[in-house]
């Protein structure tokens, strides 16, 4: 059970670049993340999916774009890449409320992608 | 806007001693708490969650829910130097909607 894995581990792009980070779970979750954290910040929610075909905006969304064609896969895409995006991006999974009590939210975080936009 | 507020430290104590970290959070209608642990350069793990008003121990950890002061706390007992990590608190309003703190730094030292 490898739990939720990120590729790549290290990105540096160039300013105005596109990349796909990918994230992968194999818990059966319903709910899938993207967070992004800045250094010395907390998370901040980019976007969320509570099931394949569903998504929808966090609280920073802009610059971004996900997709959920199946239950395991989450792919966050940075269109034409901004040195604001440098960062730490992690990808979680959840049960959520069909996970009953004490499951739900629950959040299982991967090892995280460290972007660096110049 | 809802926020859930921590001390961003660092809080320093001796090896053995307990550690305190403490979490408040704005939306009254909030029903789950939970303590994640992230070491520096990793991601974060979960180390408990608390729904009741009340204490609730886990190992030498007790998280601590006073939901009418809308306050969450993490008792570390016996301190340990691989307890040194910064202490994230999160807080669940209803279904996908969980709001992290900025977390707490806690050095131990040894």
């Amino acid at each position: 059970n490898a739990g939720v894995t990120q590729t790549p581990k290290f990105r540096i792009l160039k300013i105005g670049q596109s990349m796909t980070l990918q994230c992968t779970q194999d818990m059966n979750h319903n709910y899938m993340y993207w967070y992004r954290q800045d250094p010395g910040m907390g998370l901040k929610l980019i976007y969320y999916s509570v099931g394949a075909g569903i998504t929808d905006k966090g609280e920073v969304p802009n610059g971004y774009n996900v997709s959920r064609s199946t239950t395991e896969d989450f792919p966050l895409r940075l269109e034409l890449a901004a040195p604001s995006q440098t960062s730490v991006y992690f990808c979680a999974s959840s049960y959520g409320p069909s996970g009953g009590a004490g499951l739900t939210d629950t959040q299982y975080f991967g090892p995280g992608t460290r972007l660096t936009v110049l | 806007q809802k926020e859930v507020e921590q001390n961003s430290g660092p809080l320093s104590v001796p090896e053995g001693a307990i550690a305190s970290l403490n979490c408040t959070y704005s939306d009254r209608g909030s029903q789950s708490f939970f303590w994640y642990r992230q070491y520096s350069g990793k991601s974060p793990e979960l180390i408990m969650f608390i729904y009741s008003n009340g204490d609730k121990e886990d190992g030498r950890f007790t998280a601590q829910l006073n939901k009418a002061s809308q306050y969450v706390s993490l008792l570390i007992r016996d301190s340990q130097p691989s307890d040194s990590a910064t202490y994230l608190c999160a807080v669940n309003t209803g279904g996908f909607k969980t709001i992290f703190g900025a977390g707490t730094r806690l050095f131990v030292k040894a």
